[in-house]
């Protein structure tokens, strides 16, 4: 069974500018999230899609993040503009139950 | 407010030592818990799901035991190997959809 696909692996921007990260979960699991991680620290919750309906977007800062789920399979994050407190790994995963199971995730850099 | 809480921050410890890491968690109302591996650069890696009705989950040298009435769980290593180097984070999902994420151990095996 093929696992979570994230898209780019690594970016590197300038404030200000924009960014895009692409998700594929596992197929069939109806149930996507995005997470940002900040180095030495846990994973936080930004986004839950259920389908391609959201069930939980509290802590995304609407602002300048956004996040679409089409035909309740991919999944893309942006970022516009970016801020140098964008800097972190984002992560994407799937479930199909309870378990998680996540993506390689994606290294931003904001210079 | 759901807070979770991983002590120690960083372990060492010489190859083939048991060790037991912490998860402490602050609302008993815990739908499940599951814990994580994440080696440097990568994603985090499924290790074990522990549901509220259970006591304890177990897979190959790793047992997870959970206590909601005290907001604990231990993940208990045995025979540890170099290769049991990671990050190790424990997740709560307290009722709703949410996972609430602790900041892991940081554990480091020794030859």
């Amino acid at each position: 069974e093929a696992g979570v696909a994230q898209s780019p692996r690594y970016k590197i921007i300038e404030k200000r500018q924009s960014v895009a990260f692409w998700c594929n979960p596992i197929s069939g699991h109806a149930t996507l999230y995005w997470y940002q991680q900040i180095l030495g620290q846990g994973p936080k919750l930004l986004i839950q899609f259920q389908n391609n309906g959201v069930v939980d977007d509290s802590q995304l800062p609407k602002d300048r993040f956004s996040a679409e789920r089409l035909k309740g399979v991919d999944s893309t994050l942006k970022i516009q503009p970016a801020k140098l407190e964008d800097s972190a790994v984002y992560l994407c995963a799937s479930s199909l139950y309870d378990e998680q199971f996540f993506g390689p995730g994606t290294r931003l850099t904001v210079l | 407010k759901q807070e979770v809480t991983q002590i120690p921050a960083a372990l060492s410890v010489p190859e083939g030592e048991n060790l037991v890491l912490n998860c402490s968690f602050t609302d008993s109302a815990i739908y499940n818990l599951q814990w994580f591996r994440q080696d440097p650069g990568k994603g985090l890696t499924s290790l074990l799901l522990i549901q509220s009705s259970q006591r304890e989950q177990t897979s190959g040298r790793l047992n997870a035991s959970l206590d909601k009435s005290s907001g604990r769980s231990t993940l208990y290593i045995a025979a540890s190997q170099p290769g049991d180097s990671a990050t190790y984070l424990c997740a709560v999902r307290p009722g709703t959809y949410k996972y609430i994420f602790g900041t892991g151990t940081r554990l480091k095996v020794l030859a």
